[in-house]
C-alpha cells in the first residue's frame, strides 16, 4: 500500500516560486498522483493531476520522475491568498486512495 | 454549476448517540466518497460509491458507521453508538468518472464534536 510523506510546514513570500515534494516510494503502476489544497472550513480543492514527467495547467506544474517514487509541486509566483494546506494524493490502483499529512504553506507579505 | 451540498454544517453530540449526515453530490456525478479529517491530518477514506453500489469500504468501521446511496444520487453516512474519537470533519466528494482516479470536488464538511 503506497505512503505518502510530504514537509509539514513551508514558508515564502509574495512572488516567489514555491515547490512542495511529496515522497511515494511505494506507488503501484496503476496509480496517479493529484494534488488538492485547502482552506479553512473548506473541503479540499483540485489544483493538478499526473502520472509521469511533467504537467501544467493555468496555476501549478506537476514535475514526476521517471522512477515516480515522489513528485513535486510547483506554484509561480505566490501571493498571500496561496496560503493554505496543500496535500498530495497517490491513487487509482484497487481503488485506493492514500492522502499525505499536507503541508502548510504560508505565505509572507 | 451547484456544488456538493452537505448537510448539517455543524453537530454536537454525547459519546452513544447516534448521528447522520447527508450528501448531494454535483449532478451527474457517478461517483461519490465520504471521508473522515481529524484535525490536523489529511483525509481518510471511508467508503466509495459508484453510482448505487459500493466499490470500496475497506477503511470503514462497520461495528458501527454505515453508509447508502440510495437510486445513485444522495447519500447518508450514519454513526451508531458515537466514540469520543469519532470527533472530525466528515467530508463528502464527489467525482464524474471512474472511482480513484478523477477529480474529486469536495463538499464544505460537517464538523462532529462527541463529547
Amino acid at each position: 500500500l503506497a505512503k505518502t510523506t510530504q514537509p509539514i510546514s513551508m514558508d515564502s513570500y509574495e512572488g516567489q516560486e514555491v515547490n512542495i515534494t511529496c515522497s511515494h516510494n511505494n506507488i503501484a503502476t496503476n496509480d496517479y498522483i493529484t494534488w488538492y489544497q485547502q482552506f479553512p472550513s473548506q473541503g479540499p480543492r483540485f489544483i493538478i493531476q499526473g502520472y509521469k514527467t511533467k504537467v501544467t495547467n493555468e496555476v501549478a506544474s506537476l514535475f514526476i520522475p521517471a522512477d515516480r517514487k515522489s513528485s513535486t509541486l510547483s506554484l509561480p509566483r505566490v501571493s498571500l491568498s496561496d496560503t493554505a494546506v496543500y496535500y498530495c494524493l497517490v491513487g487509482g490502483s484497487n481503488y485506493q486512495l492514500i492522502w499525505g499529512a499536507g503541508t502548510k504553506l504560508i505565505i509572507k507579505p | 454549476e451547484a456544488g456538493v451540498a452537505q448537510s448539517p454544517r455543524y453537530k454536537i453530540i454525547e459519546k452513544r448517540q447516534s448521528v447522520a449526515f447527508w450528501c448531494n453530490p454535483i449532478s451527474g456525478h457517478a461517483t461519490l466518497y465520504w471521508y473522515q479529517q481529524i484535525l490536523g491530518q489529511g483525509p481518510k477514506l471511508l467508503i466509495q460509491f459508484q453510482n448505487n453500489g459500493v466499490v470500496d469500504d475497506s477503511q470503514l468501521p462497520k461495528d458501527r458507521f454505515s453508509a447508502e446511496r440510495l437510486k445513485g444520487v444522495d447519500s447518508t453516512l450514519k454513526i451508531q453508538p458515537a466514540k469520543l474519537e469519532d470527533s472530525a470533519v466528515y467530508l463528502c466528494a464527489s467525482s464524474p468518472g471512474p472511482p480513484s482516479t478523477d477529480t474529486q470536488y469536495f463538499g464544505p464538511g460537517t464538523r462532529l464534536t462527541v463529547l
